[in-house]
């Protein structure tokens, strides 16, 4: 069965520091996708980042970066130089080729929330 | 710029009074999707549209029921709703691309049942 585990409930860092968020899922299939998605208190679920299961690449965005690793089943998020406004709840989702055709079904985790002190 | 809207962003409705929570979004996204997310839970799929086809999952209770009338618009209807039901309603829209696709949220209705 596909599930997505975020042991982190909640996670403090003073501004500036680096932070990892984890992310470990399962899944039976071969041709998945997995995302990042960031929820500030607003509520809107805002799109980071996809992966898809055949490109273990590991990817830079400004301060954002992510490492998949297939081996453990892991795709971690980091933050590095934490601002105040990376304060949210930040959610992995895991997507399987095989729901069905053309629409796609997310599976979220948990979710971590993220708390930047100034 | 290209969006999905809800509203309204916070709903109040009594126990068992029908209640009715809309969608709109300018993407002109094949597919529609309601999300429920009780507090400090991940988000779970009731429902979506793909074009017209109806697709429920298979744990969503019968009080829940959707409408699409046009591209643009979808509606989440809760029959009667109870206090379980209170929760923060996301609607989200992607393309066709099946798996691939990221969805695109809209910033949720919170429900307070009374």
């Amino acid at each position: 069965a596909q599930k997505v585990t975020q042991a982190q409930t909640e996670i403090s860092v003073v501004e500036k520091e680096d932070v990892t968020l984890d992310c470990v899922y399962e899944t039976r299939d071969t041709t998945y996708y997995l995302f990042w998605y960031k929820q500030p208190p607003s509520g809107e679920l805002v799109f980071l980042i996809r992966r898809n299961s055949f490109d273990e690449q590991n990817e830079i965005s400004g301060r954002y970066s992510w490492n998949f690793q297939k081996s453990t089943s892991s795709f971690n998020f980091t933050i590095t130089a934490s601002q105040v406004v990376d304060s949210a709840v930040y959610f992995c989702a895991l997507s399987e080729a095989n729901y069905g055709g053309a629409t796609n079904k997310l599976i979220f985790g948990t979710g971590t929330l993220l708390a930047v002190q100034p | 710029d290209a969006m999905v809207i809800q509203n309204p962003r916070y709903q109040v409705t009594q126990f068992g009074k029908p209640v009715t929570l809309s969608c709109s979004q300018t993407l002109n996204h094949n597919v529609m999707y309601w999300y429920q997310q009780k507090s400090s839970q991940a988000p779970k799929l009731l429902f979506h549209y793909y074009d017209k086809d109806f697709n429920n999952e298979a744990d969503t209770p019968d009080n829940f029921q959707s409408r699409r009338p046009n591209t643009s618009f979808c509606f989440l209807d809760i029959r009667s709703p109870g206090l379980g039901d209170a929760a923060m309603y996301l609607c989200a829209t992607s393309g066709a691309g099946g798996s691939y696709n990221e969805q695109f949220f809209g910033p949720g209705t919170r429900l307070t049942v009374l």
